[in-house]
């Protein structure tokens, strides 16, 4: 297995645009995390799946944010009406419920800069 | 408020010697405990973990303490290499997600 993916790597919108970053956990995994950081700042948590359940929602998640795991496998995080303030690293995780499921293995991120 | 503090955002250290890097959090439930290592243009990558029923967990130059009556854990690296300079965040495990703190950059200088 090639670990995480995560598509696009970079990109680069203007604002009120829409964007819709995917990402590929390792494939056994069953929960599936989306966290976004800023310059000089830890990853911060938005949401997470177990398989095709969205279980919890950060308040960071605002209404203009949505993700989907429609099949319990890849994962879509769709931001409507882009601002300025969007602009972050997006990161996807994936761990596997069971022994050492708390170790979370990341993607590479998407870099999205709203201009 | 921040439940999870670095409170150095950066350490630098000559090569061979110990590098500690330290973490301070607010909660009391928390019970699980992760260093990650962070390279540029990479995502983070898992380190070394520890359970709130253990006080130190080792594992070859890497060995992570934690003392629950002072809310503190720190990460020792034994001896330091050039190839350790990177940022470390130090995060817990609450049932799914984890918190993470701001980060330490690490500079193991030759």
């Amino acid at each position: 297995d090639t670990g995480v993916s995560q598509n696009p790597r970079h990109k680069i919108t203007k604002r009120g645009q829409n964007v819709t970053f995917r990402c590929d956990p390792i494939s056994e995994h069953n929960r599936l995390y989306w966290y976004r950081q800023t310059l000089g700042q830890g990853p911060e948590f938005l949401t997470y799946f177990q398989n095709e359940a969205q279980l919890e929602k950060s308040r960071l998640l605002s209404d203009r944010f949505s993700a989907e795991r429609p099949k319990g496998s890849f994962s879509t995080l769709e931001i409507q009406r882009t601002e300025q303030g969007d602009s972050a690293m997006y990161l996807c995780a994936s761990s596997l419920v069971g022994a050492g499921w708390r170790e979370q293995f990341f993607g590479p991120g998407t870099r999205l800069t709203v201009l | 408020d921040q439940q999870v503090k670095q409170n150095s955002p950066s350490l630098s250290v000559q090569e061979g010697r110990i590098s500690i890097l330290n973490c301070d959090y607010t909660n009391s439930m928390f019970d699980y405990f992760l260093w990650y290592k962070k390279y540029p243009a990479e995502g983070p990558t898992f380190l070394i973990s520890i359970s709130s029923i253990k006080d130190k967990n080792e594992d070859g130059r890497f060995t992570v303490f934690l003392n629950k009556s002072a809310k503190h854990l720190s990460l020792h690296i034994v001896p330091s290499q050039p190839g350790d300079s990177a940022v470390y965040f130090c995060a817990t495990s609450d049932a799914g997600k984890s918190t993470f703190g701001d980060g330490t950059t690490l500079t193991v200088k030759p």
